[in-house]
């Protein structure tokens, strides 16, 4: 149980344009979504948090108008990174919080998009 | 200062060997604080969760936490090979509200060798 899904696992654009990543909580309800940023060799760094109907929460330094988070069910939350460049470029993690979390803090992970920028 | 520190390794071993892996962290508000393994190119997995300070222990693996010291530490006994993975640590503060971000450590790069 507890299996998160993203959609794509890697991507590669051109500057420029624009790219959608998908995270889905497959067999259980979440009432809050992470998105990370992984570089290599670095710890995650997390972008924003978001709840099913409600506007995301940006940290410090996160830019939202670039990316873009839509958590529309309590199974599903998109990122799309908009006008994307190669310092854009990057592991992107999504988590999610059980609906029933069996503590505070429980999230789980789903397996990351690579992303690419040309 | 980071508020959490951990050495990235990378750290090798014999098959057998007992491991230590260890996070330091600045912020005395962490209440919070977990283990996550990751294998390459794969998001975190959920190793051990402890709250406070103390000790947990799940099969081979030993959690501890010492708040005073601002110190947190995974052993893992009897290593094995498919335990070759990035080590995690991540922590958080218990602030109310669904305040439930957690702050991570770069994570150590672990090989058990057969």
């Amino acid at each position: 149980g507890a299996v998160v899904s993203q959609h794509p696992s890697w991507v590669i654009c051109k500057s420029g344009t624009s790219v959608k990543i998908e995270c889905r909580s497959l067999d259980f309800q979440a009432t809050t979504m992470f998105w990370y940023r992984q570089f290599p060799k670095q710890s995650l760094m997390l972008m924003a948090t978001s709840n099913e109907g409600s506007k995301a929460t940006y940290e410090q330094g996160v830019e939202k108008d670039k990316f873009l988070i839509n958590h529309a069910s309590l199974t599903l939350s998109t990122l799309t990174v908009t006008s994307a460049h190669p310092e854009d470029s990057s592991f992107y993690i999504c988590s999610a919080q059980p609906l029933l979390a069996g503590f505070s803090y429980e999230q789980y992970f789903g397996p990351g998009t690579r992303l690419t920028v040309t | 200062q980071k508020e959490v520190e951990q050495d990235p390794g990378p750290l090798s071993v014999p098959e057998g060997a007992i491991v230590s892996l260890n996070c330091t962290y600045s912020n005395s508000a962490f209440q919070y604080f977990m283990w996550y393994r990751q294998y390459s190119r794969k998001g975190p997995e959920l190793l051990m969760y402890t709250y406070s300070s103390g000790n947990k222990e799940d099969g081979r693996f030993t959690a501890q936490v010492d708040k005073s010291s601002k110190y947190i530490s995974l052993f893992i006994r009897d290593s094995q090979p498919s335990d070759s993975a990035t080590y995690l640590c991540a922590m958080s503060a218990n602030s109310g509200g669904s305040n439930y971000k957690l702050t991570f450590g770069k994570g150590t790069l672990l090989t058990v060798n057969p």
